[in-house]
C-alpha cells in the first residue's frame, strides 16, 4: 500500500531550537496537509499545498512556523524558535481531490519541547 | 464555516455488542463526510466516506455509516464489537465546493471507544 512517510517519528528539543519535520506524500497526490494534534485542541489544520503551491497557512503561528514544499516528494514544516507549547504530534496527509477524497495520513512526528 | 460535534468523548461497549458513535455536522452546503480511526501512536486511517450517491456507506473492519441530511448526522455503527476495535474515532467534514475541493478536513474532538471483555 502507498504510504505517507514522516520523519522523524519522535523529536525532543530544547526551547529556542529549530525543528524541521519532513513528509513524503504519496506519489501522484496533488494536495498535502499539515495537522497538529494535542489533547486540548484536538486536530488542527496548520497549512496545505496543492500542486506544491501554498493554499492556506492561516492555521499556523506565522512568526515561528513555516511550511514549504520544495518538490513533489517533500514537504517540510519548520518551527524556529520552538517553545514548550509547540509540543504535540504533527501529522502530514496527502490526497488527490477532486478525483478521490479520503486523505492518507502519515504516522506523525511526536515533538516534545523542553 | 463548518463544524463537527461528536457526542461522547468516551463510549464503552461489551465485546459482541452494537457499536454506535455519534456525529453531527454543521455546514452551509452539502458536505463530504468521513470517519477515521486512530490506534495508539499511529496516524489516522480512513474507515469510510460519504461524497455522493447512496447514503448508507460501508467501510473497512465491518463499520458503516448513514448520512441523514434532515438530521445533519453521520453516525458510525458496527453490529458486533471486537476487542481490536478499541481506538479513537474521528468524524470529519469538508466542503467540496470551496478551495477547489482541497480545503482540508474539519475534525470532531474524537470518541474513545472502549471494548469490555
Amino acid at each position: 500500500d502507498a504510504r505517507v512517510t514522516q520523519t522523524p517519528r519522535h523529536k525532543v528539543t530544547e526551547m529556542g531550537q529549530e525543528v524541521t519535520m519532513r513528509c513524503q506524500p504519496i506519489l501522484g497526490h496533488n494536495t498535502v496537509f499539515w495537522y497538529r494534534q494535542t489533547m486540548m485542541q484536538g486536530l488542527e489544520l496548520l497549512a496545505y499545498f496543492r500542486n506544491r503551491a501554498p493554499l492556506d497557512d492561516s492555521g499556523m503561528p506565522k512568526d515561528r512556523f513555516s511550511a514549504e514544499m520544495p518538490d513533489a516528494t517533500l514537504a517540510t514544516l519548520k518551527i524556529q524558535p520552538s517553545e514548550p507549547r509547540d509540543s504535540a504530534v504533527y501529522f502530514c496527509a496527502s490526497g488527490d481531490p477532486p478525483n478521490n477524497y479520503g486523505y492518507t495520513f502519515g504516522s506523525g512526528t511526536r515533538l516534545t519541547v523542553v | 464555516a463548518q463544524s463537527v460535534t461528536q457526542l461522547g468523548s468516551h463510549v464503552s461497549v461489551s465485546e459482541g455488542a452494537l457499536v454506535l458513535l455519534r456525529c453531527n455536522y454543521s455546514s452551509s452546503v452539502p458536505p463530504y463526510l468521513f470517519w477515521y480511526v486512530q490506534y495508539p501512536n499511529q496516524g489516522l486511517q480512513l474507515l469510510l466516506k460519504y461524497t455522493t450517491g447512496a447514503t448508507l456507506v460501508k467501510g473497512i473492519n465491518g463499520f458503516e455509516a448513514e448520512f441523514k441530511k434532515s438530521e445533519t448526522s453521520f453516525h458510525l455503527t458496527k453490529p458486533s464489537a471486537h476487542m481490536s476495535d478499541a481506538a479513537e474515532y474521528f468524524c470529519a467534514v469538508t466542503d467540496p465546493y470551496s478551495g477547489g475541493g482541497a480545503d482540508g478536513l474539519t475534525f470532531g474532538k474524537g470518541t474513545h471507544l472502549i471494548i469490555q471483555p
